[in-house]
């Protein structure tokens, strides 16, 4: 089946840019989504691509999707202490059930 | 709209009880997710529904954890009888016919199991 793997952690400074990661398996998915959780709430859509896109923009947030690497990331500009959060990498593969990687936890130092 | 609503915010129970997580999705939505979260495991899907029907139920542990869906308004997972090992974060989420598939999630359930 379809697998998605993240780095578990990364720690930025507040104004620096952060970069997470992710690569799955299954290339099936007509989306690519972008989640994130903040304490004590439930995962909440932040950014998607289509499959046929290289890279999407939305304003501090910059998706970069390569099909042949299967490689998904996405950047946050001048990162903020309210980003810190878990952000999931997820896809739909085969149109059906959602498959979410593990989580990035993000920790953004004033 | 309210959003996905789930009852209740927070639930601790002794060993061998029974639990039941209530859901009620956003109005409209066609399909109906319940998810697991725990530190060691992460998120794991336990089941979904498309128009008030199980689909997949593959994620769910096992014979003690079961869901329904009387209508399209309402789902509950049930626990029956709960361990320690149960503790972890429930959360319901609903999608709809949006063509980027995309799940509203519920605030969750808190589960503790002493």
């Amino acid at each position: 089946g379809e697998d998605v793997e993240q780095s578990l952690f990364l720690s930025v400074r507040e104004g620096d840019s952060s970069v997470i990661n992710c690569t799955y398996t299954d290339s099936s998915s007509t989306y690519l989504y972008w989640y994130k959780q903040e304490p004590g709430a439930g995962l909440q859509l932040l950014t998607y691509i289509f499959s046929n896109m290289d890279m999407k923009q939305d304003q501090r947030l910059t998706v970069l999707l390569n099909k042949k690497d299967k490689h998904l990331s996405l950047r946050i500009a001048d990162t903020q202490t309210g980003d810190s959060a878990i952000y999931f990498c997820a896809g739909v593969p085969g149109g059906f059930k959602t498959i979410f990687g593990a989580g990035t936890r993000l920790f953004v130092k004033a | 709209d309210a959003g996905v609503i789930q009852s209740p915010r927070h639930e601790v129970t002794e060993m061998g009880q029974e639990v039941t997580l209530r859901c009620k999705p956003i109005s409209g939505h066609n399909s109906l997710f319940w998810y697991r979260q725990t530190m060691m495991r992460g998120l794991e899907l336990l089941i979904y529904f498309n128009n008030n029907v199980p689909i997949d139920d593959s994620g769910m542990p096992e014979d003690r954890f079961s869901a329904k869906m009387p209508n399209a308004s309402f789902s509950t997972l049930k626990i029956q009888p709960s361990e320690p090992r149960d503790s972890a974060v429930y959360f319901c989420a609903s999608s709809g016919l949006a063509p980027y598939n995309e799940q509203f999630f519920g605030p969750g359930t808190r589960l503790t199991v002493l």
